[in-house]
């Protein structure tokens, strides 16, 4: 069974640090890799998405893609409050699995 | 980025009734949607993938004659959810995906209460 494995947390970083989010995944013909972000009571949101080996970057995010270890990260620079919520990643090869998700808590 | 939405946001329904949600895709043209649940604190569980103008493919578990979906064209889907019963109560989202490897955007939700 297609697995994708996060730490569900909740992950404490105080404000300005970096937060780093993990996450592996099962199948190796996956593809794809998604982060995504959910507030409380609501719908997840597209953060970053990755389908080559080392670092995208966008903003204060990055990303980084091990397919050799299955391994998919996600980095916060200069965390805020406003970044405390659930991390959700995700891969895809003809479906995208989703992880459980990782809550994220970013201390004043 | 793309949009999409879904329409109502929350709904109260009595047990054994019908209840029908709609997503769409408001900036781009999405040949697939697809249709999550989320229970409380659990991550989104696949109900089916809807594509444009052919039956949806249903996820082992997910009854088809309970859940119907229609996808009549390419910024519509909807989820029709049958006789629905108090553990039918979730949160529905659907999601569209933007190009064959894009990323999906979700719509915001749709929060289900059955009494």
């Amino acid at each position: 069974q297609k697995e994708v494995e996060q730490n569900s947390g909740p992950l404490s970083v105080p404000e300005g640090a970096i937060a780093s989010l993990n996450c592996t995944y099962s199948d190796r013909g996956s593809q794809s890799f998604f982060w995504y972000r959910q507030y409380s009571g609501k719908s997840p949101e597209l953060i970053m998405f990755i389908y080559s080996n080392g670092d995208k970057e966008d903003g204060r995010f990055t990303a980084q893609l091990n397919k050799a270890s299955q391994y998919v990260s996600l980095l916060i620079r200069d965390s805020q409050p406003s970044d405390s919520a659930t991390y959700l990643c995700a891969a895809q090869d003809d479906k995208i699995i989703f992880g459980k998700g990782t809550r994220l808590h970013i201390l004043p | 980025g793309a949009v999409v939405s879904q329409h109502p946001s929350w709904v109260i329904c009595k047990s054994g009734t019908s209840v029908k949600i709609e997503c769409r895709s408001l900036d781009f043209q999405a040949t697939t949607m697809f249709w999550y649940r989320q229970f409380p604190k659990q991550s989104l569980m696949l109900m089916a993938t809807s594509n444009e103008g052919s039956k949806a493919t249903y996820e082992q578990g997910v009854e088809k004659d309970k859940f119907l979906i229609n996808h009549a064209s390419l910024t519509l889907s909807t989820l029709t959810v049958t006789s629905a019963h108090p553990e039918d109560s979730s949160f529905y989202i659907c999601s569209a995906r933007l190009g064959l490897a894009g990323g999906k955007y979700f719509g915001p939700g749709t929060r289900l209460t059955v009494t």
